[in-house]
């Protein structure tokens, strides 16, 4: 079945340092793909979507690239801030014709100033 | 303008007990979904109603969990002789329709609730 691998946390930065989350997935088909981020105390937000090979999603200095070569959509932002810190979901819909999302496990960040 | 909206936020409750979860999606919305989400795991697929029949049940654990919409609004989730390993936070979603992109992949955005945490005692 369809299936999504991130990275594993938590992974601690400074403000301002270059971040890469890794995110490899199995799907039947051509899925759609996602990054969703969950805020301390909040409910998981939609970050940024690609829905087919070599789109690029981006949202608040946030990209991805759809990669069907590799199978992967690594979620990057060249310098982040401590309002960053929360937790990343890599995930994906619609391989093999399921609407359901499947989500990797979550990678937690922490930005310290 | 309103998200999606689950009540009760918390619920505890003793095993072997009956609850009922709630969810409001966003108005308009035809496509409502249910997951799981365990103590530092990501969500996980429990059920998906498009309008208001169960387009996709396949992530329900087991006969002792059932989801109604009767309307195609709300929705709930009902779980009967509630376990401990029950326990988890369970979110709804809702998006404007279930539909596919020319890939096959899923277009519409899933709009997440902020969950109800359930506790079994």
């Amino acid at each position: 079945g369809n299936s999504v691998t991130q990275m594993e946390g938590p992974v601690t930065l400074s403000e301002e340092a270059f971040l890469t989350i890794n995110c490899t997935y199995t799907a039947t088909g051509y899925p759609s793909l996602f990054w969703y981020v969950q805020y301390p105390g909040e409910g998981l937000q939609l970050l940024l979507k690609a829905t087919k090979a070599d789109d690029k999603g981006s949202n608040k200095g946030f990209e991805a690239t759809y990669r069907k070569e590799t199978t992967s959509f690594h979620l990057e932002k060249g310098s982040v801030q401590v309002s960053d810190s929360a937790v990343y979901f890599c995930a994906l819909s619609g391989g093999g014709g399921s609407e359901k999302l499947v989500f990797g496990k979550g990678t937690k960040l922490t930005v310290n100033p | 303008g309103a998200g999606v909206s689950q009540t009760p936020s918390n619920k505890v409750t003793e095993k072997g007990k009956y609850v009922e979860l709630r969810c409001d999606p966003i108005s308009g919305h035809t496509a409502l979904y249910w997951y799981r989400q365990s103590l530092g795991q990501g969500p996980e697929f429990l059920i998906y109603f498009q309008g208001t029949g169960a387009a996709d049940d396949s992530g329900l654990p087991n006969d002792r969990f059932f989801a109604v919409r009767p309307e195609g609004s709300v929705s709930t989730l009902k779980i009967q002789r509630t376990e401990r390993g029950d326990s988890a936070v369970y979110l709804c979603a809702s998006s404007s329709q279930g539909g596919r992109g020319l890939a096959g992949g899923s277009l519409e955005t899933q709009y997440f609730g902020p969950g109800t945490r359930l506790l079994v005692l």
